[in-house]
């Protein structure tokens, strides 16, 4: 059974700081996304990785994917009270063309 | 990428009635998805929707509790039949994005409290 595990599960930081969420698996994952949900909305897309050891940065935001293609990190820089949601990642489902499986997500809140 | 309206937003319901929760895209696809996320949880995917064929639905979810439409490429419902408190999440349409990102476009979701 392909999972997704994500850490941590709840971050509260300040305004300025940095942070990196992890999301990890045993399965590897031909592509993996990242999504920020806030409240009352559905998830939005971020970024997909595919390339093992892939790099990708929106603005704040850098991404990387694993060498393995089991593992993903989401790492902000200087967090801002509009980075306050809830982060997902989500990979590739071996069972079906199109179909996704989603970690459990890290509900992040940034204190001006 | 694609643009889902899904409704209603919200809505409160009696134990043992049912809601059907709409989901139109401005584009034609093939596939649209049907997520429950419960409070504080992440997304579980409920069904697949093909146009034309029988609704796919995951472990744990049936066709007489969860009834799905899908009447062409556009649009679907989602029925919650004979709901119980059990039932209060978010239902979630979605469609998977361009083909550029390999990404999934939802909808904004219906906030389901059964009382």
């Amino acid at each position: 059974t392909q999972l997704l595990e994500q850490s941590p599960q709840f971050l509260s930081i300040q305004e300025g700081e940095n942070l990196t969420v992890y999301c990890n698996s045993s399965s590897v994952f031909s592509s993996l996304q990242w999504y920020r949900q806030e409240p009352g909305e559905g998830p939005v897309l971020l970024v997909t990785v595919v390339t093992g050891g892939e790099v990708k940065k929106l603005k704040r935001l850098t991404f990387q994917f694993g060498d393995a293609r089991k593992d993903s990190s989401l790492h902000i820089t200087a967090a801002q009270p509009g980075d306050t949601g809830l982060y997902l990642c989500a990979g590739d489902a071996k069972t079906s063309y199109d179909k996704v499986i989603f970690g459990p997500g890290t509900s992040l809140s940034v204190i001006p | 990428s694609a643009v889902i309206s899904q409704k209603p937003s919200r809505d409160i319901c009696q134990r043992g009635t049912s809601l059907t929760i709409q989901c139109q895209v401005d584009s034609q696809v093939t596939m649209m998805f049907w997520y429950r996320q419960q409070p504080g949880q992440s997304l579980t995917l409920i069904a697949t929707a093909n146009q034309g064929s029988e609704a796919t639905y995951e472990s744990g979810f049936v066709i007489d509790k969860f009834p799905i439409s899908r009447p062409n490429l556009t649009f679907s419902t989602l029925t919650v039949s004979n709901m119980s408190p059990e039932d209060s999440s978010i239902y979630l349409c979605s469609v998977v994005g361009s083909r550029g990102d390999y990404g999934y476009t939802f909808g904004s979701g219906t906030r389901l409290t059964v009382v």
